[in-house]
């Protein structure tokens, strides 16, 4: 019930497209979920986060669509550039319990 | 403003050996976190310290110790290292719990 799956595992898109990664969640007391962008031989940075009142937000060319019902959640980059190229996890955590539950990353890459 | 700082950035050791991972923060955050990551698989919390004086144990906290030994500075110590510790390492920092964490470059840790 922690876990948070991610996918796809790795995903190429070409330059202008539009890659959507996908993570759901079964604990219904999650109410934080924010995406972080790694390249390699860095750590994590955070990207843009949500919470579950609102269905969808927007930070430049990244958007986060929060589906509750589903229990879905998913990130959107608009206009792909191959600077866009990373590793990018969604996370989740709720208010009692801080700790952040991670997906399992998606590799992607940007051609251009 | 170096943000969180790790040392070492890698390490070979030999099963058994014991070691000492350090991290430092100049943010003057409250809280501060040990990951690990491992291909495929995330990044999972091994311990977490809410403020100064506080550790708590994470996902996976087995063969591993921590000290928070200062606001600024979280060490993480293996005892006795065994193979399946082989992983990057990543400390985190944030201004309080549930908040944006922010990064190390990673220790990337070895052991034959």
């Amino acid at each position: 019930q922690q876990q948070v799956k991610q996918s796809p595992q790795s995903l190429i898109v070409q330059k202008g497209g539009i890659p959507i990664i996908n993570c759901a969640y079964e604990n219904t007391a999650f109410d934080y979920f924010p995406w972080y962008q790694q390249f390699p031989g860095k750590g994590p940075a955070l990207l843009i986060a949500i919470r579950p009142d609102v269905s969808e937000k927007k930070e430049g060319r990244f958007t986060i669509s929060f589906n509750k019902s589903a229990k879905q959640f998913s990130l959107h980059i608009m206009d792909s550039q191959p600077g866009d190229s990373a590793t990018y996890f969604c996370a989740a955590s709720m208010d009692s319990n801080y700790q952040l539950i991670w997906g399992a990353g998606t590799k992607l890459i940007i051609k251009p | 403003n170096a943000g969180v700082t790790q040392t070492p950035k890698f390490q070979v050791l030999k099963t058994g050996q014991s070691m000492t991972l350090q991290c430092a923060q100049d943010m003057n955050h409250n809280s501060m976190y040990w990951y690990r990551q491992d291909p495929g698989m995330g990044l999972r919390l091994i311990y977490y310290s809410a403020s100064e004086g506080t550790t708590d144990k994470g996902e996976v906290p087995n063969g591993y110790n921590v000290s928070r030994l200062n606001k600024r500075e979280f060490s993480l110590r293996l005892e006795s290292a065994a193979p399946s510790q082989t992983s990057v390492y990543f400390c985190a920092s944030s201004e309080i719990a549930e908040e944006t964490q922010y990064f190390g470059p990673g220790t990337r840790l070895l052991v034959l």
